[in-house]
């Protein structure tokens, strides 16, 4: 069973608010990533990190969102100015050194108004 | 070139029977392909996974079959069960810089 932490379950936020969602990977798990996945089950990839470093991010993730793994405290995504599409479910996944193998957290469903 | 093709988006098949789900990608660097479940209310979670080196990977009731030269894989649930309804993607990556998931496929196991 994953032990991926994230926090919190349920953000409602207006219109060009700020969304900030936080992730504790399992311990001793180097890589972390972020997915949004819409109403529709589709995933999106955003950014991952190994060892609080940006390992890929897409564009979107560059512009508006911004995103960080600091040693010794939890990641955290941020949107900077929520928009109606940015409703979702956001998935912190982390992954020890074995590529490939990702345990994901329970989600923050955000949702946008 | 990064796209993973997940099909069918919805499958039923009746318990006891083998679903098969398929996917297929373009980039041949792809080298790590696993499937999630996720089923309602809950985030994925790995089931199977397989690298190119091999054809074939079991566990359970649950198989990968791989293709290199075709470029598809698919995952073959033997004997299935109510409890196995979930929707089901598969992915694929290389290393932790290039990944990609399918779109899902939705599967119902009636009794």
């Amino acid at each position: 069973n994953s032990k991926v932490i994230q926090t919190p379950r349920y953000l409602v936020k207006g219109q060009g608010q700020k969304a900030k969602m936080r992730c504790i990977p399992e311990k001793g798990h180097p890589v972390v990533f972020w997915y949004q996945q819409n109403k529709n089950n589709e995933f999106k990839f955003l950014i991952n990190f190994q060892n609080q470093e940006v390992l890929q991010q897409i564009d979107m993730t560059e512009k508006r969102f911004s995103a960080e793994c600091p040693s010794n405290s939890p990641c955290s995504l941020e949107i900077q100015s929520s928009e109606a599409g940015d409703s979702a479910l956001y998935l912190c996944a982390s992954s020890p050194w074995t590529v490939g193998e990702q345990y994901f957290g329970p989600g923050t469903r955000l949702t946008v108004l | 070139q990064q796209q993973v093709r997940q099909s069918p988006q919805s499958l039923t098949v009746w318990e006891g029977e083998t679903a098969i789900l398929n996917c297929s990608y373009e980039d041949s660097t792809f080298d790590y392909f696993p499937w999630y479940h996720q089923f309602p209310g809950e985030s994925p979670a790995l089931l199977i996974a397989i690298r190119p080196v091999s054809n074939k990977k079991e566990d359970g009731r649950f198989t990968i079959f791989f293709n290199k030269r075709e470029k598809k894989f698919s995952l073959h649930i033997a004997d299935s069960q109510p409890g196995d309804s979930a929707t089901y993607f598969c992915a694929a990556f290389y290393g932790n810089e290039k990944i990609t998931f399918g779109a899902g496929t939705k599967l119902t196991i009636k009794p």
